[in-house]
């Protein structure tokens, strides 16, 4: 159980292009869903959090304008990194929780790879 | 500040027990979590530690001193496949996951 899908897998795109990246929770509803970015060699930085039907909580630093999140459905998220550079690439994460306790645990995605050219 | 501080890598032998340790300082506490992550792939739940003592879970356990802001991950019978880095995180009182940067354990034959 607890399974979240994330697609596409990886990406190449151009520069100033946008790509959207689908996470979905397979065998249960999530009531949160998180965004995480990793750069090689180091920890996962989150980037925001959404809950159903909500705007999302993005961190400090993170551009929302730039990083569009949906969260549509209780099994659905979407993260678009709008007019995409280079400095964009890095692994996407998105985890979930399924519960609506504040420590419920997270279920990662397998993560979107992006590569702006 | 808030700050977690894991050793950066660890080598062990396959057979043998490995111990990676972790030290937290946070603004309030609710507890800290294991994951392991596969390079290349996102992380994977090991363990929840909210209260005092070890978790024992197959040949992982996990334990935590809350009064000494310390937890570590304990692997036993090491196998090739548990070559992986180990993520310890700890969450505030806002419920905000303070992630670690990660232990990368290498296990040689």
């Amino acid at each position: 159980g607890a399974v979240v899908s994330q697609h596409p897998s990886w990406v190449i795109c151009k520069s100033g292009t946008s790509v959207k990246i689908e996470c979905r929770s397979l065998d249960f509803q999530a009531t949160t869903m998180f965004w995480y970015r990793q750069f090689p060699k180091q920890s996962l930085m989150l980037m925001a959090t959404s809950n159903e039907g909500s705007k999302a909580t993005y961190e400090q630093g993170v551009e929302k304008d730039k990083f569009l999140i949906n969260h549509a459905s209780l099994t659905l998220s979407t993260l678009t990194v709008t007019s995409a550079h280079p400095e964009d690439s890095s692994f996407y994460i998105c985890s979930a929780t399924a519960g609506g306790g504040h420590t419920d645990t997270q279920y990662f995605g397998p993560g979107t790879r992006l590569t702006v050219l | 500040g808030q700050n977690i501080d894991q050793p950066t890598e660890m080598t062990a032998t396959e057979g043998a027990i490995v111990q990676i340790n972790c030290t937290y300082q946070t603004s309030g506490f609710n507890g800290l979590f294991w994951y392991q992550q596969h390079a290349g792939e996102a992380p994977t739940f090991l363990s929840y530690n909210v209260l005092d003592g070890l978790e024992e879970k197959g040949r992982f356990s996990s334990f935590l001193s809350r009064s000494k802001g310390y937890s570590y991950l304990l692997l036993k019978e090491l196998q090739m496949k548990d070559s992986a880095s180990y993520l310890c995180a700890a969450m505030d009182s806002n419920y905000q996951l303070i992630w670690g940067a990660g232990t990368k354990l290498i296990i040689k034959p």
